[in-house]
């Protein structure tokens, strides 16, 4: 069975700071990879996804995260962060194999972004 | 709004008591999943839904638990004989289908607090 490790609970930085998350993932076929958002108040959404080809994804709100096969990682990463990027954000990944495409979650990562 | 619909958003319930959440997918979404978030984790799978078939239960949804889908559009959970570890958030996930391409759109959640 899949597992996602997530390392850092609380992130608190300064806006303009860069962010990186670390998502670790423990399954040894193919997997699809995606990070989620929660911000304060609202639903899950789906900030972006890995299922195949450049390993480098970008996705909403200038956030971006690169799929190292290696190191089994999938780190979100965003250069300057705002104000509006409090949130909890969550790793999560499925298997073609695993039925119903469920979802695996990491534990979240609290973001703090001082104005 | 159009998206994943959530009834009620809380519910206040004393240990013993039964309790049933609902859940309205996305119109014509045939995949329907439920998770279930507590506090300072990420979501983790109960059981879901293809169409009105229930294909999958985690083993995490004990005998207490029962969910259906009816037919094939909106789903309820029942917790029968609550107990204070039942206290999270319930979340409901739907997809237009399976594989790689369907993302998983979440509702609100609906908090339980079992006292």
């Amino acid at each position: 069975a899949q597992s996602v490790s997530q390392h850092n609970h609380h992130v608190i930085l300064s806006e303009a700071a860069s962010l990186e998350l670390g998502c670790n993932y423990s399954y040894g076929g193919t997997v699809n990879l995606f990070w989620y958002v929660q911000y304060p108040g609202q639903h899950l959404q789906l900030l972006l996804k890995y299922f195949s080809g450049d390993p480098l994804v970008k996705g909403i709100k200038g956030f971006e995260a690169e799929f190292i096969k290696s190191k089994f990682s999938f780190n979100l990463r965003k250069p300057s962060v705002q104000w509006s990027d409090t949130a909890e954000y969550f790793c999560a990944v499925n298997t073609i194999k695993a039925a119903g495409n469920k979802l695996t979650f990491g534990g979240g990562t609290r973001v703090l972004v001082k104005p | 709004d159009t998206g994943v619909s959530q009834d009620p958003r809380h519910k206040i319930t004393k240990r013993g008591q039964n309790v049933t959440f609902r859940c309205d997918p996305i119109s014509e979404h045939n995949r329907l999943y439920w998770y279930r978030q507590t506090l300072g984790q990420g979501p983790e799978f109960l059981t879901y839904f293809q169409n009105e078939a229930q294909l999958e239960k985690s083993r995490l949804l004990s005998d207490r638990f029962s969910a259906e889908r009816p037919k094939g559009s909106f789903s309820t959970l029942e917790i029968q004989r609550t107990e204070q570890g039942d206290s999270a958030m319930y979340l409901c996930a739907s997809s237009l289908g399976w594989g790689r391409s369907y993302e998983q759109y979440f509702g609100p959640g609906t908090r339980l607090t079992v006292t």
